[in-house]
């Protein structure tokens, strides 16, 4: 079971937005603003959308966005486009002794 | 541009000790801004970090690991290690390692490699 909850599966048509939650409890993502989201395709190594619940990575655009309330994080990525189909996960600090833990991932399909 | 490559045995006994390196290569690993992790994925879950080493050497373990895992590494070779010790079938993974930018953040990843763990 994993330390943070995210919703199995979302969908959404190319163009719109689509939102992922993220939710934790005060000792890690309501604790911190250190939450990360990460994009996996098939087969591949995940890649950093963002950092610090809103920062982005140079590269990734502009169409991701994250932002966090209380104990829930969220990802939002505006104009869906068919390479935006993959798993994303949330990441959050724990504390010092524990300096990362994982949501289970959401499944974005675009339909 | 940086890379990360994975290096072991694809294949474990039930017991014995499952042993990685992750060679870095466009950087050097005692660079004092970044921290070096260690990521595992179980064939079709979800990701889980193993643990981190700082620049200087200091280790983070998972509490859920931490009795069995032990990362080092060795600058002149500029690569960083992982040993988990009496692995179980559960072991079965992708091992990733990973450059941390910031608290549970990692910006360049290995591709990854599956290590089964089976008699």
């Amino acid at each position: 079971q994993s330390a943070l909850t995210q919703p199995p599966s979302a969908s959404g048509s190319p163009g719109q937005s689509v939102t992922i939650s993220c939710t934790g409890t005060n000792s890690d993502v309501g604790g911190y603003n250190y939450v990360s989201w990460y994009q996996q395709h098939p087969g591949k190594a995940p890649k950093l959308m963002i950092y610090e619940v809103t920062k982005r990575p140079s590269g990734v655009p502009d169409r991701f966005s994250g932002s966090k309330s209380g104990n829930t994080a969220s990802l939002t990525v505006s104009g869906l486009q068919s390479e935006d189909e993959a798993d994303y996960y949330c990441a959050s600090y724990a504390g010092s002794n524990n300096l990362g833990v994982f949501g289970g991932g959401t499944k974005l399909t675009v339909l | 541009q940086l890379q990360l490559q994975e290096s072991g045995p694809g294949l474990v006994k039930p017991s014995e000790t499952l042993s990685l390196t992750c060679t870095v290569s466009g950087g050097s690993i005692s660079s004092s801004n970044y921290y070096w992790a260690w990521i595992r994925q179980p064939p079709g879950k979800g990701l889980e970090w193993i643990g981190s080493i700082s620049y200087s050497g200091n280790t983070f373990y998972s509490p859920s690991l931490k009795s069995r895992v032990t990362i080092s590494f060795d600058t002149s070779k500029n690569h960083f290690s992982l040993r988990l010790s009496s692995v179980v079938v559960a072991d079965t993974a992708v091992y990733y390692c990973a450059r941390t930018i910031a608290a549970a953040a990692w910006d360049y990843w290995g591709q990854g490699t599956l290590v089964t763990v089976s008699s």
